[in-house]
């Protein structure tokens, strides 16, 4: 089955830098990869995704890449604001049933 | 904006005890899907429910576990003899289809179960 590993667990920034996150997957078959946010205590929310036809997407300060040759996508928060301090999840999915298989999760804190 | 409701946010229950937790989850969706967190630790699936039966479930999700839909409407998760280690957080999710077939899934609050 599917195998998501994301980097890095905590990530600290300064309100204004830009963060990165990246995650790996083992199953070629996986064509679809959202990110999550969650804030604590609360329910995970799509920030944004991307499809195995798509090289990279961008949505304001966020975007996505991926490199289906390197099995491996990556989420870039650029000019953060403390309002990005989360928890964020990446996953893949590799059928059409919709399982989400979810990365370990990177606790983002920005500091002002 | 639509949203997949969970019920309750919190459920408190002794090792041993059946708990049933629910979720409406968006009117026009097709998929349901149960995940659980435990606190601390990543999201994982538990279930996929498709046309009224299981379409697909994971290692976690064994005799213990049952899922229905008894209505047009609701989605409860099963536990029967809760253990100690069955304290997590559940998420109830909906999409209209398979994420496979690229459709967002939408989660729910979450139910906090803690088993004492």
């Amino acid at each position: 089955g599917e195998n998501v590993e994301q980097h890095p667990s905590t990530l600290s920034v300064q309100e204004g830098d830009s963060a990165v996150i990246k995650c790996t997957y083992s199953d070629s078959a996986s064509n679809y990869f959202p990110w999550y946010k969650q804030e604590l205590g609360k329910r995970p929310q799509l920030i944004i995704d991307i499809r195995s036809n798509v090289g990279e997407k961008k949505d304001q300060r966020i975007a996505v890449t991926l490199n289906k040759t390197a099995k491996h996508f990556s989420l870039h928060i650029t000019e953060t604001q403390p309002e990005d301090s989360a928890v964020y999840f990446c996953a893949a999915s590799e059928d059409s049933w919709g399982k989400l298989q979810f990365g370990a999760g990177t606790q983002v804190v920005v500091t002002p | 904006e639509p949203e997949v409701t969970q019920t309750p946010s919190h459920q408190v229950t002794q090792m041993g005890q059946e708990v049933i937790l629910r979720c409406v989850p968006i009117s026009n969706h097709l998929y349901f899907y149960w995940y659980r967190q435990i606190l601390g630790q990543k999201v994982e699936f538990l279930v996929s429910f498709y046309n009224n039966e299981i379409s697909e479930k994971s290692e976690i999700f064994d005799d213990q576990f049952s899922v229905e839909r008894p209505d047009g409407s609701n989605f409860t998760l099963k536990i029967r003899s809760t253990k100690l280690e069955d304290s997590a957080m559940y998420f109830c999710a909906s999409s209209f289809t398979g994420t496979g077939m690229n459709t967002e899934a939408f989660f729910g609050q979450g139910t906090r179960l803690t088993v004492v």
